[in-house]
C-alpha cells in the first residue's frame, strides 16, 4: 500500500529538549516536504527536498532541520524546541514532475511545554 | 506570492443537499489544484487532483472544476451524508521554485442528520 508514515503521531516534550519526527515513503517519490498546521494559519511550508542530498527552506523554517540522506526517509529535527512550535505537523511526498498527487503522512500532534 | 482564499469557512446543511465549496488562487502559474479532506485531528486525505491542463474531475459524488484562467476552482458534493462532515482544503501546486503545495484554509462542512 502507498503511504507516508509518520512517528510519533503524538508527543510532549520539554522546552529545550531535542527531538526528531520520522518521515518515510514506499512510493520512490522525488519530492519531500514537511508542513506546520496552526488554527487560523493553516498549512505551511517548513523544508522540502527535491531528492537526495538537496534540501531547502520553505516558508517557517526558524527553528528546524532536515536531512534526506535516503530517497524514503525525511526526519525533521528540532534541536531546541520552544512553545511556539506547538503545532501540527504534517510530512508530504510527490513525484517532482508537478502533475502528480500529493501524499500526506497521519501527522504528528507535538507539545512544547 | 500566490494567496488561496476558500469561501465559506463554514457550512451546514441538511443532509441529502447538494453543495458547492469555493476556492479562488491569485497566481495561474500552477501544475495543478487538489482537494483534500481533513478530518478533526487528522491528517490530509486526497479527494481530487485537477491538472492545470483539465477542466474536471470526478469521484463518485465529488466533482471538482478548474478555471485556471479566472483562478478559480469549485467542489461539488451531491446528496451529502453525515459522514461528509469535515474540513475541505484546496491547494494549487505552484511552478518554479520549491513547487510547494500553498493551501486555502478550508470549509469546515456539517452535514446534519
Amino acid at each position: 500500500e502507498a503511504q507516508v508514515t509518520q512517528n510519533p503521531r503524538y508527543l510532549i516534550t520539554v522546552t529545550g529538549k531535542k527531538l526528531t519526527v520520522t518521515c518515510s515513503q514506499n512510493m520512490n517519490h522525488e519530492y519531500m516536504s514537511w508542513y506546520r498546521q496552526d488554527p487560523g494559519l493553516g498549512l505551511r511550508q517548513i523544508y522540502y527536498s527535491m531528492n537526495v542530498e538537496v534540501t531547502d527552506k520553505g516558508d517557517v523554517p526558524e527553528g528546524y532541520k532536515v536531512s534526506r540522506k535516503e530517497k524514503r526517509n525525511f526526519p525533521l529535527i528540532l534541536e531546541s524546541p520552544s512553545p511556539n512550535q506547538t503545532s501540527l505537523y504534517f510530512c508530504a511526498s510527490s513525484f517532482l514532475t508537478g502533475y502528480t498527487e500529493a501524499f500526506f503522512g497521519q501527522g504528528t500532534r507535538l507539545t512544547v511545554v | 506570492k500566490q494567496e488561496v482564499t476558500q469561501i465559506p469557512a463554514a457550512l451546514s446543511v441538511p443532509e441529502g443537499e447538494n453543495l458547492v465549496l469555493n476556492c479562488s488562487f491569485t497566481d495561474s502559474a500552477i501544475y495543478n489544484l487538489q482537494w483534500f479532506r481533513q478530518d478533526p485531528g487528522k491528517g490530509l486525505t486526497s479527494l481530487l487532483l485537477i491538472q492545470s491542463s483539465q477542466r474536471e474531475q470526478t469521484s463518485g459524488r465529488l466533482n471538482a472544476s478548474l478555471d485556471k484562467s479566472s483562478g478559480r476552482s469549485t467542489l461539488y458534493i451531491a446528496a451529502s451524508q453525515p459522514g461528509d462532515s469535515a474540513t475541505y482544503l484546496c491547494a494549487v501546486q505552484t511552478q518554479g521554485g520549491s513547487e510547494k503545495l500553498v493551501f486555502g484554509k478550508g470549509t469546515k462542512l456539517t452535514v446534519n442528520p
